[in-house]
């Protein structure tokens, strides 16, 4: 069955470093996502993508996020200099319309532990 | 306003049990979309159902079943005869059809079953 891989599964940072993580969406999928989960809080909506540019991002996604798709199969979430608030799990997610019954299918998480 | 409100934070039910966990949603859109996500302890997010809103048939799929109700703006989900493996976070989560393609999620209840 097809899935969204994400990596690292967890990632240690120090405050003010760049991290990167990365997602590999499902093949035929064309609309991808970032979302943040704050440990014990609800799941957050960050960004969305299609077409290779931002079609919705939240307040959420200040001008230390970015996002990129550099290849047609990687979707990278960037953030130029963590905080210790960026602490979260951060879902990727693909969909294979950006409407209607079509379900997001989400990875299994990047646990972002900024020190 | 929260588009989608999951008032039971924690719920703890002896194995065998049945058990509902309450979701309530708030949009304007006449096209929207419902979708309950599982979060198991290791922490990636499994898609369990979707439903639409011109279709409000109950659903049964062998020991969960789900009660979507427009007039009270509710999407229940019933866990029946409850296992040990039923263990974890559940999230409601709404998508609106006219508005953006986000998911807005639920904060989330967290059922344990006790053996």
């Amino acid at each position: 069955e097809p899935e969204v891989t994400q990596t690292p599964s967890h990632q240690v940072t120090q405050m003010g470093q760049e991290v990167i993580l990365r997602c590999v969406p499902i093949s035929n999928h064309l609309y991808f996502y970032w979302y943040r989960q704050i440990l014990g809080q609800k799941v957050e909506f960050l960004v969305s993508f299609y077409n290779n540019e931002i079609s919705e991002k939240s307040e959420i996604f200040d001008d230390q996020f970015s996002v990129e798709r550099p290849d047609g199969s990687n979707f990278t979430l960037k953030i130029r200099s963590t905080k210790l608030e960026d602490s979260a799990m951060y879902f990727c997610a693909s969909r294979l319309r950006d409407r209607g019954l079509s379900e997001a299918f989400f990875g299994q998480g990047t646990r972002l532990t900024v020190v | 306003a929260q588009k989608v409100t999951q008032a039971q934070t924690e719920i703890s039910v002896v194995e065998k049990e049945d058990v509902t966990l309450d979701c309530v949603y708030e949009t304007r859109d006449t096209t929207y979309y419902l979708f309950w996500y599982k979060q198991p302890p290791s922490g990636e997010l499994v898609f369990l159902i979707r439903r639409n809103s011109f279709d409000e048939q109950n659903e049964i799929s062998g020991r969960y079943s789900w009660n979507f109700q427009k007039s009270t703006s509710s999407f229940n989900f019933t866990i029946t005869a409850s296992q040990v493996v039923d263990s974890a976070v559940y999230f409601c989560a709404l998508s609106e059809g006219n508005t953006g393609n986000q998911f807005y999620f639920g904060t989330g209840t967290s059922l344990t079953v006790i053996p």
